[in-house]
């Protein structure tokens, strides 16, 4: 079965300090979707890669994947303290399909 | 324009009682999914239905099942509830399915005791 590592597991920043996490996939990517989500609250759907080199942006929040690789980057330029949550990339298992492997997420604290 | 909905909130259960989790999609909305998250855990696809039928469903035991309505709104159940049942329980909705993003809602956290 697919899975999906995500590094760092948490990670403490001052604000204004750019930071990366990383998400790397075992199997064949159809699709990479990231969200952050709460504490114990829903996801908010962030960005969604399909194709190879494709990379978007969202306010300072920019979005990579490296289909070779197997892997996407989630990359913050200049993080606020809104930007502390948890992280989580989730990957398609199979083309076509709707079912969602979700890495174990990054714990984001954006220090003031 | 209102997002995923889903109720209740908050759920406390003991061992061996059932429990129903409700989902209403985005409008519009014709798949419906359900994950279960752990503490510390990405989500665990559990269902996935389109026009009311089931199209995949995950590891999970019989214990859980689930619908979808003519109105495309979802119902979880699990009976038999376990201690490790305990989760917040994620509904997400899209459009077709398929590679279409998956909009999630707030979630049901079930407590079983």
């Amino acid at each position: 079965s697919q899975e999906l590592e995500q590094s760092p597991q948490s990670l403490i920043v001052q604000e204004g300090k750019n930071l990366t996490i990383n998400c790397t996939s075992s199997k064949t990517l159809y699709g990479l979707y990231w969200y952050k989500q709460k504490y114990g609250e829903g996801l908010i759907f962030l960005m969604m890669l399909q194709k190879g080199g494709e990379e978007k942006s969202h306010e300072k929040i920019t979005a990579k994947l490296d289909e070779k690789k197997q892997q996407s980057s989630l990359h913050i330029t200049a993080s606020q303290p809104s930007h502390a949550g948890i992280y989580l990339c989730g990957a398609l298992t199979q083309g076509g399909s709707e079912k969602l492997v979700f890495g174990k997420g990054t714990k984001l604290t954006v220090n003031p | 324009d209102a997002g995923v909905t889903q109720s209740p909130t908050h759920l406390i259960k003991t061992r061996g009682q059932h429990v129903t989790l409700r989902c209403s999609p985005i409008s519009g909305h014709k798949s419906v999914s359900w994950y279960q998250q752990v503490l510390g855990q990405g989500p665990q696809f559990i269902f996935q239905y389109y026009e009311k039928e089931e199209r995949g469903r995950g590891n999970f035991p019989d214990r859980f099942s689930a619908r979808q309505f003519p109105n495309y709104s979802s119902e979880l159940n699990v009976n038999a509830l376990l201690l490790g049942d305990s989760a917040l329980y994620l509904c997400a909705s899209s459009f077709a399915g398929g590679s279409e993003t998956q909009y999630f809602g707030p979630g049901t956290r079930l407590l079983v005791l």
